[in-house]
C-alpha cells in the first residue's frame, strides 16, 4: 500500500490552456474525492465517485471542470480554458466503504499545485 | 453537517500537552466529531474521531463534553513535527447512503515552539 498518488505535483500553465491531473487511490478503495485548496483556506469539496459513478458535484465545479474515473480505479480531473482563479492545490482522497475496520477515514494524497499565469 | 468553530491559532511548548478546542453547538445526534491535521505542503491526515465517548489512539485523545456541544483534541507530548493546521469536522456516521465527504473550515494553526 503506497498511499494515494497524485501527478503531476506541480503544474504551471498559461491562462486559457487545458490541464489534467491524475489520482491513483489506495487499491481497493471504492470511493474517491477531489478537493481544491487555496492559500489560508481549508480544502473545499469538488466531487466524489463511488467506483466509476460520479455521485456528487459541488457548485464549485464549473462547466470547465470535468472529472472521470472510467474503470473505478484511477481518476482524472481536467480543467479547460484555465483562469488565474483556478490557481490552487488540487487534492485527491480515497476511502473504503464497507468492511469490518471502517472508520470512514479519508486518505489524502499530497496534492497537485496549479499555477495559472 | 453541523458547523464548527475553532481558534485560528495556538502556541504550545515542545514536550507539553497541546489542547485544541472545538465548538459544535448544533451537532446532531447522529453526527460524529472528526479531527484531521495538515502539515505544510501535505494533504490532510486523519487523527481520531468519536461520537460521545472519549477516545484515545496512538496519536491523540479526544474529549467530548457530555452535551456534545464541544470537544478537545489533546496531543499529550507535542513535538515540533506536530506543527500543523488542525481541523475539527462534524459529519454523519459512515454508512452506504451518505456521501461521507468532509467539509473543512479554516482550522487551528498549532505552532509548537522549541
Amino acid at each position: 500500500d503506497t498511499g494515494v498518488s497524485q501527478n503531476p505535483r506541480h503544474k504551471i500553465t498559461k491562462r486559457g490552456q487545458n490541464v489534467t491531473f491524475r489520482c491513483d487511490p489506495i487499491s481497493e478503495h471504492n470511493r474517491l474525492y477531489w478537493y481544491r485548496q487555496t492559500l489560508g483556506q481549508g480544502p473545499e469539496f469538488l466531487t466524489y465517485f463511488q467506483n466509476e459513478a460520479q455521485l456528487e458535484k459541488s457548485r464549485l465545479l464549473s462547466d470547465r471542470f470535468s472529472a472521470e474515473r472510467p474503470k473505478g480505479s484511477f481518476s482524472t480531473l481536467e480543467i479547460q480554458r484555465t483562469e488565474q482563479g483556478d490557481s490552487a492545490m488540487y487534492l485527491c482522497a480515497s476511502s473504503l466503504l464497507g468492511g469490518q475496520v471502517n472508520t470512514g477515514e479519508l486518505f489524502f494524497g499530497e496534492g497537485s499545485r496549479l499555477t495559472v499565469l | 453537517d453541523a458547523k464548527t468553530t475553532q481558534p485560528p491559532s495556538m502556541d504550545c511548548a515542545e514536550g507539553r500537552a497541546a489542547n485544541l478546542p472545538c465548538n459544535h453547538s448544533t451537532i446532531s445526534g447522529n453526527e460524529y466529531v472528526y479531527w484531521y491535521r495538515q502539515i505544510h505542503s501535505q494533504g490532510p491526515q486523519y487523527i481520531i474521531h468519536g461520537l460521545k465517548n472519549n477516545e484515545t489512539n496512538e496519536m491523540a485523545s479526544l474529549i467530548i463534553t457530555e452535551d456534545r456541544k464541544s470537544s478537545t483534541l489533546i496531543l499529550p507530548h507535542a513535538t515540533l513535527r506536530d506543527t500543523a493546521v488542525y481541523y475539527c469536522i462534524v459529519r454523519v456516521g459512515h454508512y452506504g447512503g451518505a456521501t461521507n465527504k468532509l467539509i473543512f473550515g479554516t482550522g487551528t494553526l498549532l505552532a509548537v515552539q522549541p
